[in-house]
């Protein structure tokens, strides 16, 4: 079964830096776009990168663009999000999720998320 | 950029009721909708993609209408396994989600 594992959050100051990764199984996970979104405390969804199956293309929301990069190594079944200049206001679970649909091919939606992982940006 | 409206953002209900979420975007975006639900300290699970398709394994009380910018979420019969937050998604353009509707017991 697909299974989505999330790692790499923590407490980090302002400024800081932090790197998350997304363990992927149970598919073929060089087959697949990978998305992060991510969710403040009680607040709604956020989606923020996007990368395609084999990591030619990536795509930001305008809040993280220029400060998250998003990568992936199919070697490792991994996705990750480097997450640089760390506000205080990027405190949130952030999800890893897998693109329903192999390739990049048309419009698609999210078919499995992992558990997320949480970050807390203070001093 | 597409914004998505939800509506309403809490609803009161009683385990049996029918119960409609709205989701409005703000230009058309076809049928490229989905739905989630959830559950606090859980991941959203998908419930309907293509406005009206349920995902496997998703029970048939849950429905899914509309196209171009005017969508529903319909529960038919609430159970209550049910009681969650439910978000709208389209993905016609990037990804963005509505603001969330949580359904509360009465």
């Amino acid at each position: 079964q697909v299974q989505l594992v999330e790692s790499g959050g923590g407490v980090v100051q302002p400024g800081g830096s932090l790197r998350l990764s997304c363990a992927a199984s149970g598919f073929t996970f060089n087959n697949y776009a990978m998305h992060w979104v991510r969710q403040a405390p009680g607040k709604g969804l956020e989606w923020l990168a996007f990368i395609r199956y084999d990591g030619s293309n990536q795509y930001y929301a305008d809040s993280v663009k220029g400060r998250f990069t998003i990568s992936r190594d199919n070697s490792k079944n991994t996705v990750y999000l480097q997450m640089n200049s760390l506000r205080v206001e990027d405190r949130a679970v952030y999800y890893c999720a897998k693109r329903y649909g192999s390739g990049s091919v048309g419009p698609s939606y999210f078919d499995y998320w992992g558990q997320g992982t949480l970050v807390t940006v203070s001093s | 950029d597409i914004q998505m409206t939800q509506s309403p953002s809490t609803l009161s209900a009683s385990i049996g009721d029918r119960v409609t979420i709205t989701c409005r975007a703000s230009q058309s975006i076809s049928s490229w909708l989905a739905w989630y639900q959830q559950k606090p300290g859980k991941a959203p699970k998908l419930l309907i993609y293509k406005a009206s398709s349920l995902e496997t394994g998703v029970p048939s009380r849950f429905s899914g209408s509309g196209s171009g910018t005017e969508f529903t979420l319909t529960i038919s019969s609430l159970q209550p396994d049910d009681f969650a937050t439910y978000y709208c998604q389209q993905y016609n353009d990037y990804w963005t989600f509505g603001q969330g509707t949580k359904v509360e017991i009465k």
